[in-house]
Order: structure tokens, then C-alpha cells, then sequence
């Protein structure tokens, strides 16, 4: 069965600084990964996904996530974080059914 | 563009009672979806639909019921609401095909009492 990780609930970060958010996925074939945000007393948002071709993805927003087969992980990867920032943070894998399968959500707070 | 639109927003349901959460899109899309998020837990599927006429259950199917008569609409049906239906409802759309992106809706906030 199609599953994601993410192994942090809340991920801490001063502002300016890089920012990574992790996810891990187990799926058979090939993968289709997604990572969404949700502002509060908002719906998700797309933000960016990996179907094919170069790793390194970038979307929305200053956000990029690489894909790394060998390790089955998707981390969400932000340069120098911003306040605005600040949301859950959702990793997705879609299965062959088209279903979107969503891990548990990291929240990321970000300090002035 | 209005995207995917949910109604209502909010609501309180007392122990019991039946209400119709509604959903339309405007992209045309021939996938739809039905997710509850309660906290901790992400999303859960509880329905989904690959087309008008053609329903199926997700990983929560139970407690609900859905339709889909026109490629649009996809309306969730609470029967006889419980407080373990409390939670936040989200409708979801997209294209067919695996590596297309799924649109959601705001979000109908539910609290059964």
C-alpha cells in the first residue's frame, strides 16, 4: 500500500535561516509526490510536485523539494525563511488509483 | 476563478439530525474527492468519484453517503450525525490522469453536539 512519513510534527526555524521539512513515501511503481500548505481556517494549497525528470523541483512561493529514490524521500527545502512561512505543511503521494494520500502534516513555525 | 467552492463554511449539527455538505467545481474535472482533517491525523478520504454516475468509498466511507449527477457537483450527505463526525470537511478536485495536480476547497468547519 502507498504511504507517506513525516517524522516531525513541528519544525522550529528562525527567520532567515534554511528551512527543511522532511517526507518520506513507500509506493510500488512510480511515485507521484506532492507538498501542499494550509494557513489556518484555510484549505490546502498547492504548492509544488514531482512526476518525472530533474530531482530538484521548485514551486511556489520560494519553496523547492528534492526527490531522492535511493533514500524514498521528498524533503521540502526553503533557502531563507519568512514569518508569512508559518502553516502545516502537507506531503502527498497519489496512488494508482489517483487517490491522494496524505501524511500527518508538519507544522513549521518560524521566529522573527 | 472559483476553483472548488464549499457550502457551508461552518455549521452545528445537533446528535442525530442530517445535513448536506455542498460541492461544486468549475475546472471541469472529472475526478472529485471528499476529505475529513481532524488534528494529528492529515487527511482522510471518505469518498471519491471518477466521473458523473460513478461513486466510491474511501478509507472512511462510513456515516456518509455521496452523489454525483452532473460532472460539478459532488454533495456529502451526513445521516443521523454523531460527535465523531466532528471534524473539517474538504472537497477536491482534478484531471484524470495520476500527475495532475488536486484543487481544494476552503473547508466546511463541523461540529456535531
Amino acid at each position: 500500500a502507498q504511504s507517506v512519513a513525516q517524522p516531525e510534527d513541528q519544525v522550529n526555524v528562525a527567520e532567515g535561516n534554511p528551512l527543511t521539512v522532511k517526507c518520506t513515501y513507500s509506493v510500488s511503481g512510480n511515485p507521484y509526490l506532492f507538498w501542499y500548505v494550509q494557513y489556518p481556517n484555510r484549505g490546502l494549497q498547492f504548492l509544488l510536485k514531482y512526476i518525472t525528470g530533474d530531482n530538484l523541483v521548485k514551486g511556489s512561493y520560494g519553496f523547492e523539494a528534492e526527490f531522492n529514490k535511493s533514500q524514498t524521500s521528498f524533503h521540502l527545502k526553503k533557502p531563507s525563511a519568512l514569518v508569512s512561512d508559518s502553516a502545516l505543511y502537507f506531503c502527498a503521494v497519489r496512488d494508482g488509483t489517483n487517490k491522494l494520500i496524505f501524511g500527518t502534516g508538519t507544522l513549521l513555525a518560524v521566529q522573527p | 476563478n472559483a476553483g472548488v467552492t464549499q457550502t457551508p463554511k461552518f455549521r452545528i449539527l445537533k446528535i442525530g439530525q442530517s445535513m448536506t455538505l455542498q460541492c461544486t467545481q468549475d475546472m471541469n474535472h472529472n475526478y472529485m474527492y471528499w476529505y475529513r482533517q481532524d488534528p494529528g491525523m492529515g487527511l482522510k478520504l471518505i469518498y471519491y468519484s471518477v466521473g458523473a454516475g460513478i461513486t466510491d468509498k474511501g478509507e472512511v466511507p462510513n456515516g456518509y453517503n455521496v452523489s454525483r449527477s452532473t460532472t460539478e457537483d459532488f454533495p456529502l450527505r451526513l445521516e443521523l450525525a454523531a460527535p465523531s463526525q466532528t471534524s473539517v470537511y474538504f472537497c477536491a478536485s482534478s484531471r484524470q490522469s495520476s500527475g495532475n495536480t488536486i484543487y481544494f476547497g476552503e473547508g466546511s468547519w463541523l461540529t456535531v453536539v
